[in-house]
């Protein structure tokens, strides 16, 4: 079965850090190009980050450039959002997605249920 | 602001069709076949619906459908079942600085 499981989500004050996990299962990972989109609550969806299938492409959304890394490992099947500095606007849902192409944008046709990050002091 | 514009809302009765726009521009919708469409109900997850502007997964319906004509993008639901009832989001890829872009999204009533 393909899934995505995200996890490393919780409370976290103004200002500090925090990092989130993403476990890949049934496909495979490294052919593939994945995001990161978050929904805060009661709004619409957000594109975050996505990394291209070796790493060599990386992109950030406007909102989170200079404060947000987004990494993988193939190895271990798994991709990574480090989160530095955070604000009060960074609260959502967080959703780990996969590329529906080997390309490097396309569209998301796998997404994991969602890790809740709340920024709040 | 979202850079995709959508409608907040449409509605129709089962067995009828509904379209749902999403208007950007040369940078994005219109300069590129990467639109795609998802559905999310209530506490779910979103589920990719329609890609590469017009192209359906496997296990979509072939009731649901998408095209693009200059820089809007439109998805059309025919045969309107209750269990459509749901939040829709477009979305593309941008050459601007961020990567890429999702519209504000449409809730979809089924009266």
């Amino acid at each position: 079965e393909v899934q995505l499981v995200e996890s490393g989500g919780g409370l976290v004050q103004p200002g500090r850090s925090l990092r989130l996990s993403c476990a890949a299962s049934g496909f495979t990972f490294d052919d593939y190009a994945m995001h990161w989109v978050r929904q805060a609550p009661g709004k619409g969806l957000e594109w975050v980050s996505g990394i291209s299938w070796n790493s060599g492409s990386i992109g950030y959304a406007d909102s989170v450039k200079g404060r947000f890394t987004i990494s993988r490992d193939n190895a271990k099947n798994s991709l990574y959002l480090q989160m530095n500095s955070l604000r009060a606007e960074d609260t959502a849902l967080y959703y780990c997605a996969k590329d529906y192409s080997s390309g490097w944008f396309d569209a998301f046709d796998i997404w994991g249920q969602g890790t809740m990050v709340t920024v709040s002091s | 602001q979202s850079a995709l514009t959508q409608p907040a809302s449409v509605s129709g009765s089962p067995g009828q069709s509904i379209t749902i726009s999403c208007t950007g521009t040369s940078s994005d919708v219109g300069g590129y076949n990467y639109v795609s469409w998802y559905q999310q109900h209530p506490g779910k997850a979103p589920k990719l619906m329609i890609y590469e502007v017009s192209n359906r997964p496997s296990g979509v319906s072939n009731r649901f459908s998408g095209s693009k004509s200059g820089n809007t993008a439109s998805l059309t639901i025919s045969g309107l079942q209750a269990e459509d009832e749901a939040d829709y989001y477009c979305s593309s890829y941008t050459s601007s600085s961020t990567l890429g872009v999702f519209g504000g999204g449409t809730k979809l009533t089924v009266l």
